[in-house]
């Protein structure tokens, strides 16, 4: 079955700094991937999703992730961090071996952004 | 205008009751979900449909029942809550049941059982 890890249930960055968000999977066959943002007490928003067309994918509010087979990775980064990215952040992959239709969520990574 | 919504956002009840959540959206999809999201934030499906057909049904347990009136609305009824049931609920849904379609989440109703 497909899964996907965050390393870091917890990452901490100063305002204006990188940020990383690191996603791993696992697939035997090309996958579709998504990161998702969930802002204290609201529900996920599409962050961005890679579905093949461009390994290098732009999302809302300058975050983007990069799509390396190789790695099996998907992790998100935004180049300055704002106090206002301060939230949970979920990377997911679409179940392609089991269901047609299910995306599994990792198990996300609470951001925090140190003014 | 909400696209997904939910109603109660708040439910405290107490254990052996039964309860029911409402989700409802605008958005013209066909494509509804409920997840459960644990203290940990852990998110995990609990049940989909697709144009009023069951389409996935994750292993929950019996006295958790979906019900699709029509494809903009999904509920979902739990018989005899459990302490274990405190979480929060979200609902979902997508313009379709292909594998790359974005999911539209709902704010969520945060389920309390005493």
């Amino acid at each position: 079955a497909q899964s996907v890890t965050q390393l870091g249930s917890h990452v901490s960055v100063s305002e204006g700094a990188l940020v990383l968000l690191r996603c791993n999977y696992s697939s035997s066959v090309p996958p579709y991937l998504f990161w998702y943002v969930q802002y204290p007490n609201q529900g996920l928003q599409l962050l961005l999703k890679y579905t093949s067309a461009a390994t290098l994918v732009k999302g809302i509010n300058g975050f983007e992730a990069e799509f390396k087979k190789s790695e099996t990775s998907f992790h998100l980064t935004k180049p300055s961090a704002h106090m206002s990215d301060a939230a949970e952040y979920f990377c997911a992959v679409s179940d392609q071996e089991t269901s047609y239709d299910k995306v599994i969520f990792g198990p996300g990574t609470s951001l925090s952004v140190i003014p | 205008d909400t696209a997904v919504s939910q109603t109660p956002k708040y439910l405290v009840t107490q254990m052996g009751n039964d309860k029911s959540i409402k989700c409802e959206q605008n958005l013209g999809h066909d494509t509804m979900y409920w997840y459960k999201q644990d203290s940990k934030k852990f998110l995990k499906i609990m049940f989909s449909y697709n144009n009023k057909e069951l389409i996935i049904n994750e292993t929950v347990p019996n006295r958790f029942s979906p019900k699709s009136p029509d494809k903009a609305h999904l509920n979902l009824h739990i018989n005899s809550l459990e302490l274990g049931d405190s979480a929060v609920y979200f609902c979902a849904s997508s313009h379709g049941r292909g594998r790359s379609y974005e999911q539209y989440f709902g704010p969520g109703t945060r389920l309390t059982v005493t």
